[in-house]
């Protein structure tokens, strides 16, 4: 298995409601990523997790809150969020660190 | 400073032309990588092409090649016999250092190709 996978492929949601994005990869990779990427821009790095731990958070608003329940899995809880969060939500794994393997993304609309 | 610099917004080429799309980069690390990906207009990001610092060898990968010249810190990449398909956003990219925390994307280039 190459892939990396996302669900769900689109989200819309009220500015009060939660949500999940998930990300799953079975390549053994160690490291995974989320990144925020708007229109034309480059993706923004947002978490890292390596071997299961929080390595770099930048400075990303609380109301985005990742969790890594095992080496395969990675989600990000959404909560609170504001109109300008609207953008596509990329997850990636790498094996030490070197290219990242990026998941088709969430295309994430919030009202 | 810019950690990596793609200077060309936007890119024209006709179909099985060859095309060159620059990227130079920003480092004082002695140990880096270098990516290439392209992100067709679903979004998806497909990883390319990657060159290390201590290659001594141009990184080739079927009709991709990376221009690697280490003294200019730059790192083109060159699409030989370009296909509709090819049109996409590209984005260069760096790892500095052996951490996965310290990853630079470039703004892109975006590539048309024309029929």
């Amino acid at each position: 298995d190459t892939e990396v996978t996302q669900t769900p492929k689109h989200l819309v949601m009220g500015m009060t409601n939660k949500k999940s994005l998930k990300c799953e990869q079975h390549m053994g990779h160690r490291a995974m990523y989320w990144y925020k990427q708007k229109a034309k821009k480059p993706p923004e790095l947002m978490f890292v997790y390596s071997y299961e731990k929080l390595s770099i958070n930048e400075s990303v608003p609380s109301r985005f809150s990742p969790e890594c329940p095992n080496s395969s899995l990675l989600n990000l809880h959404l909560h609170a969020l504001q109109p300008e969060d609207s953008a596509l939500y990329l997850c990636a794994s790498s094996l030490r660190h070197n290219e990242q393997f990026f998941g088709p993304g969430t295309r994430l609309t919030v009202l | 400073a810019q950690k990596i610099t793609q200077t060309q917004p936007g890119m024209f080429v006709q179909e099985k032309e060859a095309v060159t799309l620059d990227c130079t980069y920003d480092t004082s690390d002695p140990s880096y990588g270098l990516f290439w990906y392209k992100q067709p207009s679903s979004g998806e990001m497909i990883f390319l092409i990657y060159q290390g610092s201590y290659d001594q060898q141009n990184a080739t990968e079927g009709r991709y090649s990376l221009n690697f010249q280490k003294a200019r810190k730059s790192a083109n990449l060159v699409i030989s016999a370009s296909q509709l398909g090819d049109s996409a956003m590209y984005f260069c990219a760096m790892r500095e250092g052996n951490t996965g925390n310290q990853f630079y994307f470039g703004t892109g280039t975006s590539l048309t190709v024309i029929p």
